[in-house]
């Protein structure tokens, strides 16, 4: 079965420090999400990707958090400065279009001391 | 707002069901998920309801009513590796397929 990748699976930085994630989706899959979730909260949306370009990153806080999608196929998600409250996992998933169901990836456990 | 709202705990007793509850606001519904999700790992697809009614698959059954706001997922026979956090979500029109999510609920099944 066809599955989303991400890396690396558990992240420890220091604050201020920088930081990044990977996500590669199933292939053929246009659309792409970061989602961001907090212990004991549901995911949150961060960004969405059609193809290459940004749908929604409404609730990205852009002073600190960028993403990317370049080809249209995998996507890195990159927080500098880290900081305290930015301890969460990240998860990525993707779907084929703006109608179908979402597939996640394992998601990254960040931890910022 | 778009708020999402389910119980944050719930504890049942292996082999019995369960019902975990889920309301929503109804203006712009344009269907809801239930994910299942394990500590530490990424939510996992259980069902998709976009039109009232009863959706059954296996042990699961999710159930929607879109004039009141409100599902339910039905957990039969339950089992030990049942216990998980169970995500209600919720896409609605002009989010370009972006999901809310609610809080959680934790199950907890017991002997």
């Amino acid at each position: 079965e066809a599955e989303v990748a991400q890396s690396p699976r558990y992240k420890i930085t220091e604050k201020s420090q920088a930081v990044a994630f990977w996500c590669d989706p199933i292939s053929g899959h246009a659309t792409l999400y970061w989602y961001r979730q907090i212990l004991g909260q549901g995911p949150e949306l961060l960004v969405q990707f059609q193809d290459e370009s940004v749908v929604d990153d409404s609730q990205l806080p852009k002073d600190r958090f960028s993403a990317e999608r370049l080809k249209g196929v995998d996507s890195t998600l990159k927080i500098q400065p880290a900081e305290l409250g930015d301890s969460a996992m990240y998860l990525c998933a993707s779907s084929l279009g703006v109608q179908s169901g979402y597939t996640f990836g394992s998601g990254t456990r960040l931890t910022v001391v | 707002g778009q708020n999402i709202d389910q119980p944050t705990e719930m504890t049942a007793t292996e082999g019995a069901i369960v019902q975990i509850n889920c309301t929503y606001q109804t203006s712009g519904f344009n269907g809801l998920f239930w994910y299942q999700q394990h500590a530490g790992e990424a939510p996992t697809f259980l069902s998709y309801n976009v039109l009232d009614g009863l959706e059954e698959k296996g042990r699961f059954s999710s159930f929607l009513s879109r004039s009141k706001g409100y599902s339910y997922l039905l957990l039969k026979e339950l089992q030990m590796k049942d216990s998980a956090s169970y995500l209600c979500a919720v896409r609605f029109t002009g989010g370009g397929n972006k999901l809310t999510f609610g809080t959680g609920t934790q199950l907890k099944v017991e002997l």
